[in-house]
């Protein structure tokens, strides 16, 4: 089975702030982790994805994300905040264990004041 | 490469009425996926297709569900009977190569309202 938790479904920050986005996940066997965006009026699109080869991941748009195997996390974080950056961010999972049909959090909303 | 496209990208219907969504994947990709998103929720993954064939179709909603892929290219998207309940988005994605660790490619949605 696998699962993963976003915690905090709206993020604030300010233009220029740090920008840290929450992921834990649950998995029995080694997981593939994906962090997405998804505009308004927009289908979702890939930001970075974990698959073992580097636990540090580097995405689009200056974001990154680490795999913390000992945490079961997968945090996403960008160091400047750009009003562009207004979105909804989706975590998701796969793995052996769920057929590698990924299981998606349930979004977090980052708002980015001026 | 001209991305996932899906038709109609928003629909009303009255409950009851049976209602078709298409999806047309990206020409090289041989998988395609259906979710559903609900408000404040991440997408639920419905069926896939790797090619023609239906790989994965026990997580459809219900029987009123259904979905084809008769050539490997588009697919769709059927709810019969619809009811307030199935009013979402449904996203379709589509992707290539190993299905391990896979990235799929997401459209824009078609936006299902039932009256």
């Amino acid at each position: 089975a696998q699962s993963v938790t976003q915690l905090g479904s709206h993020v604030s920050v300010s233009e220029g702030a740090l920008v840290l986005l929450r992921c834990n996940y649950s998995s029995s066997v080694p997981p593939y982790l994906f962090w997405y965006v998804q505009y308004p009026n927009q289908g979702l699109q890939l930001l970075l994805k974990y698959t073992s080869a580097a636990t540090l991941v580097k995405g689009i748009n200056g974001f990154e994300a680490e795999f913390k195997k000992s945490e079961t996390s997968f945090h996403l974080t960008k160091p400047s905040a750009h009003m562009s950056d207004a979105a909804e961010y989706f975590c998701a999972v796969s793995s052996s264990g769920g057929s590698y049909i990924p299981t998606f959090g349930r979004g977090t909303s980052l708002i980015v004041h001026p | 490469d001209t991305g996932v496209s899906q038709n109609p990208r928003h629909k009303i219907t009255k409950r009851g009425q049976n209602v078709t969504f298409r999806c047309d994947p990206i020409s090289e990709h041989n998988r395609l996926y259906w979710y559903r998103q609900t408000l404040g929720q991440g997408p639920e993954f419905l069926t896939y297709f790797q090619n023609e064939a239906q790989l994965e179709k026990s997580r459809l909603l219900s029987d009123r569900f259904s979905a084809e892929r008769p050539k490997g290219s588009f697919s769709t998207l059927e709810i019969q009977r619809t009811e307030q309940g199935d009013s979402a988005m449904y996203l379709c994605a589509s992707s290539y190569g190993d299905l391990e660790g896979d990235t799929q490619y997401f459209g824009p949605g078609t936006r299902l309202t039932v009256l």
